[in-house]
């Protein structure tokens, strides 16, 4: 089945360590998107991409970067963990344009020690 | 900016019973898309429908369908013969399509936690 996987389920990291999460996508959508969620919250944009068209929210922190290296994958790079950084982090795709609906992927829970 | 509203953060109903979530949004654009999602426990977001704002037309998934109330503002979804699976956290969304800012971007509201009882 075509789907959006996210590696690893879990992560656990210490404050200040930079840590990396994968999203892949047997879709090809030509959208995929990052997601913050904190407990009992509603999912946070950090930023996406448009095809290879990086579109960063005004109020991500520096601290998160991505990079998308082909159609298939999405990397989140989180620069140095702070407490507050501890959330689930969700990837979803889209296609063939932003308007569609967005397909999520079953998240990566951090937890920064 | 927009903005979605559930004003629900919790319900509950009996397993085959019949329930109704309530979303609001505030928008200036016409032409837009409504989504509802669901989050069961610990497990992936899901799209339950989606809306186009210049269809009149309610959109309907098999026992999930809703009440599209453009002048109102209004997007409830109503879920028929509800079943134990159907116990999660469900989103409203909107998706603005008028250029700017809002423009392929979902805003969520703040869930609902729905708790379907045997």
């Amino acid at each position: 089945d075509a789907m959006v996987i996210q590696n690893p389920r879990y992560q656990v990291t210490q404050f200040g360590k930079p840590v990396t999460l994968s999203c892949s996508q047997t879709l090809n959508h030509n959208v995929m998107y990052w997601y913050q969620q904190k407990s009992s919250q509603a999912p946070k944009l950090l930023f996406h991409y448009y095809d290879k068209d990086f579109n960063n929210e005004a109020d991500t922190p520096d601290n998160f970067q991505s990079r998308r290296p082909n159609t298939s994958f999405c990397f989140l790079d989180i620069r140095s963990p702070g407490l507050g950084d501890a959330a689930m982090y969700l990837c979803a795709t889209s296609s063939p344009s932003r308007l569609d609906a967005q397909y999520f992927g079953p998240g990566t829970r951090l937890t920064v020690l | 900016a927009q903005t979605v509203t559930q004003s629900q953060p919790e319900m509950s109903v009996q397993e085959a019973e019949t329930v109704t979530l309530s979303c609001t949004y505030d928008t200036s654009e016409s032409n837009y898309y409504l989504f509802w999602y669901k989050q069961p426990p610990s497990r992936q977001m899901i799209l339950v429908i989606r809306q186009e704002a210049y269809k009149q037309q309610n959109a309907t998934e098999n026992r999930f369908s809703v009440n599209f109330q453009k002048a109102a503002k209004s997007f409830s979804l109503k879920i028929s013969d509800s079943q134990l699976g159907d116990t999660a956290m469900y989103f409203c969304a909107f998706m603005g399509n008028a250029g700017g800012t809002s423009y392929g971007k979902l805003t969520f509201g703040q869930g609902t936690i729905l708790t379907v009882h045997p």
